[in-house]
């Protein structure tokens, strides 16, 4: 079992290119989050999704969109990347209670 | 919204010793409340969780405890080790969403 997975590990982008997150879990969770992490800020929701086919939106959506592939899969897309959304982004996945999480995306925009 | 506080937001012990990390929380219906372990350049990692219904739980050298009245949990580690040093983060549950402290950085000098 691999977990969760993201790729890709590091990226740098210019301000105003696109680019997508992916993410995969293989443990049959229904539940896939998005987070950011800033320093001193803890880790912020993104966007969720409660189960294949459904997303909300969570504390930090502006500027990204996130689709729900199929179970496994849940993508984050910047369609125009700003310097703000610098940060490491994490993936994770629910089963009844527990989140795991995925190694994180270092992502820098100049 | 709802909220996490978390206290310390760094701790430094001397091996041996033992490191107490408390957080609050505001919605009173949370129910679940995990703990997780950072390592530099690694996502979270859960180590111990605690449900409503419990009052205390215990792994080898680490416990949690919990305060339902006072909205209180806490992270008890003893007989810290140099390999304990990361930064740690406290969650409280909020609907199907976690809400995450800021994170301590426990530093365990030898």
């Amino acid at each position: 079992n691999a977990g969760v997975t993201q790729t890709p590990k590091f990226q740098v982008l210019k301000t105003g290119q696109s680019m997508t997150l992916q993410c995969a879990q293989d443990m049959n969770h229904n539940s896939m989050y998005w987070y950011r992490q800033d320093p001193g800020m803890g880790l912020r929701l993104i966007y969720y999704s409660a189960s294949e086919g459904t997303t909300d939106k969570g504390e930090v959506p502006n500027g990204y969109n996130v689709s729900r592939l199929n179970k496994r899969e849940f993508s984050l897309r910047l369609e125009s990347a700003a310097p703000s959304q610098t940060s490491v982004y994490f993936c994770a996945s629910r089963g009844s209670y527990e989140q795991y999480f995925g190694p994180g995306t270092r992502l820098t925009v100049t | 919204g709802e909220n996490v506080e978390q206290h310390p937001s760094t701790l430094s012990v001397q091996e041996g010793d033992s490191a107490v990390i408390k957080c609050t929380y505001s919605d009173s219906a949370s129910n679940y409340f995990p703990w997780y372990k950072q390592e530099l350049g690694k996502g979270p990692q859960l180590i111990i969780d605690i449900r409503s219904n419990v009052g205390e739980k215990k792994d080898q050298r680490i416990a949690v405890t919990l305060n339902k009245t006072a909205k209180h949990f806490s992270l008890h580690i003893t007989e810290t080790q140099p390999e304990d040093s990361a930064v740690y983060f406290c969650a409280a549950t909020y609907t199907d969403k976690l809400i995450f402290g800021t994170g301590t950085r426990l530093q365990v000098f030898p």
